[in-house]
């Protein structure tokens, strides 16, 4: 089944110590989105690309960082993760901005 | 700017009965919008979508929604609750950014069955 695959699906790190998250499709759509989701919140757009360009919203921090080193794969990179970036970490994908496919999430435990 | 308003954020409802989730828009042209529903420590699974059309919209596991545009609504419905439906619901609506269409959430309404 085609489908959004994160991996892990639970990473933990110390504080300070960077962290790569990972994200794969086998839907070949365009359009890949990273999103934080705290705890009884909803989810948070950090960044998103369309094909190979880079769109970061106004508000992330630039501690977090992404790549896409082809269309199924899409890395997000948290350079000093403090306390505050523990979250569920969401992928997810589209064709063109219409609606968007989610993965399982990476639940990120800082220490 | 867009935004999305869930004005309840937690219904609880008996196993059977019907259920109403409650979604208010704000968006300038016509609006894009969707439910998502999350179980706990899950991603977020579409429910069903509203493009254009026909303002009664039909999705999965029994849910359909309806669009009105004089009240700035997509309301959530189903006529007969599951205890599997407990779950985190969201609404969204997408903007049209030109560079790939971003949502903006609803702050998401938890729903509890009660058996």
């Amino acid at each position: 089944d085609a489908m959004v695959i994160q991996n892990p699906r639970y990473q933990v790190t110390q504080f300070g110590k960077p962290v790569t998250l990972s994200c794969s499709q086998t839907l070949n759509h365009n359009v890949m989105y990273w999103y934080q989701q705290k705890s009884s919140q909803a989810p948070k757009l950090l960044f998103h690309y369309y094909d190979k360009d880079f769109n970061n919203e106004a508000d992330t921090p630039d501690n977090f960082q992404s790549r896409r080193p082809n269309t199924s794969f899409c890395f997000l990179d948290i350079r000093s993760p403090g306390l505050g970036d523990a979250a569920m970490y969401l992928c997810a994908t589209s064709i063109r901005g219409n609606e968007q496919f989610f993965g399982p999430g990476t639940r990120l435990t800082v220490l | 700017a867009q935004s999305v308003t869930q004005p309840d954020i937690h219904i609880t409802v008996s196993e059977g009965a019907s259920l109403e989730l409650r979604c208010n828009y704000s968006y300038g042209a016509t609006p894009y919008l969707f439910w998502y529903v999350q179980s706990p420590g899950q991603g977020l699974q579409l429910l069903l979508k509203y493009f254009s059309g026909d303002t009664l919209v039909q999705g999965i596991k029994g849910f359909e929604a309806e669009f009105k545009r004089s009240q700035s609504s997509f309301n959530l419905r189903k006529p007969s609750v599951h205890w599997s439906d407990a779950a985190e619901y969201f609404c969204a609506v997408v903007a049209d950014t030109g560079g790939g269409n971003k949502l903006t959430f609803g702050t998401g309404t938890q729903l509890k069955v009660e058996l």
